[in-house]
């Protein structure tokens, strides 16, 4: 979807390096998601995000962090980045300030990390 | 926290309907069944959520039988865009703390062949 970008779509880094992802989004929306998908395993949630001042750990949080720079801005840190940190990363977004139904997630197009 | 059962691969040719069917044996009150559909090397996109008996959309219909422990999407005529990765997920999508209950399972991979 083109109104949630991620920065950078491919990224190689070595191990022990510090490595951000970057996210963004125009939709507007308060709610935003990092998700790892390894093969086989479908996606895991890393951290998400209901506004600027509320972070919360995922499933899988250890070895990363986050940060909420703005509504629209969604950062995800690898301080010190291992091989079995290497996945395709997603970032999602959806609206919670609506008592709607659903809570449909807008993804990003990914960033394919490689840790060497 | 429900968790769902798929099947890991389905095949079928175009202009099939398919069914594809998830489990959900401890599916909670406030639970609602949700499907995404997944191509390659891009991010999932929401297809169908439902509660109870049938919803359907553009897309898809799911039908979530009364003791809600199983549903099926359906997916009428298929064509060969519509080879995916599809997933069923269960959880609560209105109230705080909703998004740490939905899951992400390792889905069914849909291969749709002429």
């Amino acid at each position: 979807d083109a109104d949630v970008t991620q920065t950078p779509r491919n990224r190689i880094t070595k191990t022990g390096k510090r490595i951000m992802l970057e996210c963004s989004q125009t939709k507007g929306h308060d709610r935003m998601y990092w998700y790892r998908q390894d093969p086989g395993l479908g996606l895991r949630l890393i951290y998400y995000s209901f506004d600027v001042k509320d972070i919360n750990k995922g499933e899988i949080s250890d070895g990363y962090s986050v940060s909420r720079q703005a509504q629209a801005k969604f950062s995800l840190s690898l301080e010190s980045a291992i091989p079995n940190q290497t996945a395709l990363y997603f970032c999602a977004t959806s609206d919670g300030t609506r008592r709607i139904l659903y809570n449909e997630q807008f993804f990003g197009p990914g960033t394919r990390l490689t840790v060497l | 926290l429900a968790k769902t059962t798929q099947p890991i691969s389905m095949d079928s040719y175009e202009g099939q309907e398919v069914n594809i069917t998830c489990s959900h044996n401890n599916i909670a009150t406030n639970d609602y069944i949700t499907w995404y559909q997944q191509f390659p090397s891009q991010g999932p996109r929401f297809i169908i959520q439902g509660y109870k008996t049938k919803v359907t959309n553009e897309v898809a219909s799911l039908f979530i039988p009364a003791d809600r422990k199983s549903s099926t999407l359906s997916l009428p005529r298929v064509s060969l865009s519509d080879t995916a990765v599809y997933y069923c997920l269960v959880g609560d999508p209105v109230y705080g703390g909703a998004t740490n209950k939905l899951i992400f399972g390792t889905g069914t991979l849909l291969a749709v062949q002429p």
